[in-house]
């Protein structure tokens, strides 16, 4: 069954530090997705991205972050300069259509501000 | 904006107990989609509902979407230890650019 890939599975870092979160999406998949989800806590929205551009942010993410398709295959989130309350579990997922379908999520990249 | 409000946020059951979460919308949805998340793991969809009164079946596990299509249950039958984790509903958001907004979750925990 496609899969989708997320590295690394876990991030530490300094707090102020640049992160780069990489997502491999299931190939003939048109929509991509960040999400996070706090220890304990319901999965949040952050961005999606449809034709090499953002379709929705939410107000998490904000200009610390940005996201890339730099080659067609890999989907990144960027977060500048990271702080405390940015340690999460950071999802990948992508979809076919928009809602038509569930999604499928990555299996996650734990990140760890220090 | 739209907020999906998800009920109990844990329940513990003995095995072979029946269980259910619900879902509710103070607004009409276009769909309802369900996951499942392991402890430790990813969420992993399980069911999409779409049509008013919408009941469907996976097994032990019933999905039903409410008639004004504002709500929905997920129940699980006779639950067994592989049942445990949290349960997610989830629906797109009015604005169609594929954002799902989630449930707080129901974390099941199953006794042997």
């Amino acid at each position: 069954e496609p899969e989708v890939t997320q590295t690394p599975s876990h991030q530490v870092t300094q707090m102020g530090q640049e992160v780069i979160l990489r997502c491999v999406p299931i190939s003939n998949h048109l929509y991509f997705y960040w999400y996070r989800q706090i220890l304990g806590q319901k999965v949040e929205f952050l961005v999606s991205f449809y034709n090499n551009e953002i379709s929705e942010k939410s107000e998490i993410f904000d200009d610390q972050f940005s996201v890339e398709r730099p080659d067609g295959s890999n989907f990144t989130l960027k977060i500048r300069s990271t702080k405390l309350e940015d340690s999460a579990m950071y999802f990948c997922a992508s979809s076919p259509t928009v809602g038509g379908y569930g999604y499928t999520f990555g299996s996650g990249t734990r990140l760890t501000v220090v | 904006g739209q907020q999906v409000m998800q009920i109990p946020q844990y329940q513990h059951v003995q095995e072979g107990e029946d269980f259910t979460t619900y879902c509710n919308s103070s607004t009409t949805l276009s769909n309802i989609q369900w996951y499942k998340q392991r402890p430790g793991g990813h969420p992993v969809f399980l069911i999409q509902l779409v049509k008013s009164g919408e009941v469907k079946k996976q097994k032990r596990l019933t999905f039903q979407f409410g008639e004004a299509k504002k709500n929905s249950s997920l129940h699980i039958t006779a639950t067994q230890t592989t049942d445990v984790g949290t349960y997610f509903c989830a629906s797109p958001a009015p604005s169609n650019t594929g954002k799902l907004i989630f449930g707080q979750g129901t974390t099941l925990q199953v006794k042997p």
